[in-house]
């Protein structure tokens, strides 16, 4: 049972770049979600899913796009990258859905990436 | 709008003192309160959560408090140790858009 799984650890981009950073959860949980954290501001949602084929936008939406072909899986694509997109981000998965009231959730080691 | 604020922002205390961080929440609807624990370099872990229905929430050192009527909860850490320190974030589930919404988080730093 690996729990929440992000690739790649670090990354470097530049200016207009694209790529995808990977999430996936061995838990069978409905619920996931993405998050940036950047100094001073906690974690901000970007996106989040509540089970496969439906996705919604967070706090932070702008510069990102998001599937849910899967329970497992997760994906968050950078079409354009830009420094502004220079952050953190964390991955998370929950049993939460809209029928289950909202239990933990659990948490990815995270992506550093770095947009130059 | 949906908001959860966090303070303070930066905690120092002695060893073996007590630390408190207190959270306030905008959604009245809200049911649910985690409070994460980040390390250095990892994701953040659930450390303790309380839901509505309880006023308090004790697993040893650590204890939370709601009080629904003011939108407020505390994390309450006793006889803190060196390994109490790192980030904590609160949190509250937003029941109406079915999110979960952080605080800009603490660092604590509890000095040998």
């Amino acid at each position: 049972n690996a729990g929440v799984t992000q690739t790649p650890k670090f990354q470097v981009l530049k200016t207009g770049q694209s790529m995808t950073l990977q999430c996936a959860q061995d838990m069978n949980h409905e619920y996931m979600s993405w998050y940036r954290q950047d100094p001073g501001m906690g974690l901000r949602l970007i996106h989040y899913s509540v089970g496969a084929g439906i996705t919604d936008q967070g706090e932070v939406p702008n510069g990102y796009n998001v599937s849910r072909s899967t329970t497992e899986d997760f994906p968050l694509r950078l079409l354009s990258a830009a420094p502004s997109q220079t952050s953190v981000y964390f991955c998370a998965s929950s049993y939460s859905s809209y029928e289950a009231m909202n239990t933990e959730a659990f948490f990815g080691q995270g992506t550093r990436l770095t947009v130059v | 709008g949906e908001n959860v604020e966090q303070h303070p922002s930066t905690l120092s205390v002695q060893e073996g003192d007590s630390a408190v961080i207190k959270c306030t929440y905008s959604d009245s609807a809200s049911n649910y309160f985690p409070w994460y624990k980040q390390e250095l370099g990892k994701g953040p872990q659930l450390i303790i959560d309380i839901r509505s229905n309880v006023g308090e929430k004790k697993d040893q050192r650590i204890a939370v408090t709601l009080n629904k009527t003011a939108k407020h909860f505390s994390l309450h850490i006793t006889e803190t140790q060196p390994e109490d320190s790192a980030v904590y974030f609160c949190a509250a589930w937003m029941d109406s858009s079915y999110k979960l919404i952080f605080g800009s988080g603490t660092r604590l730093l509890v000095r040998p």
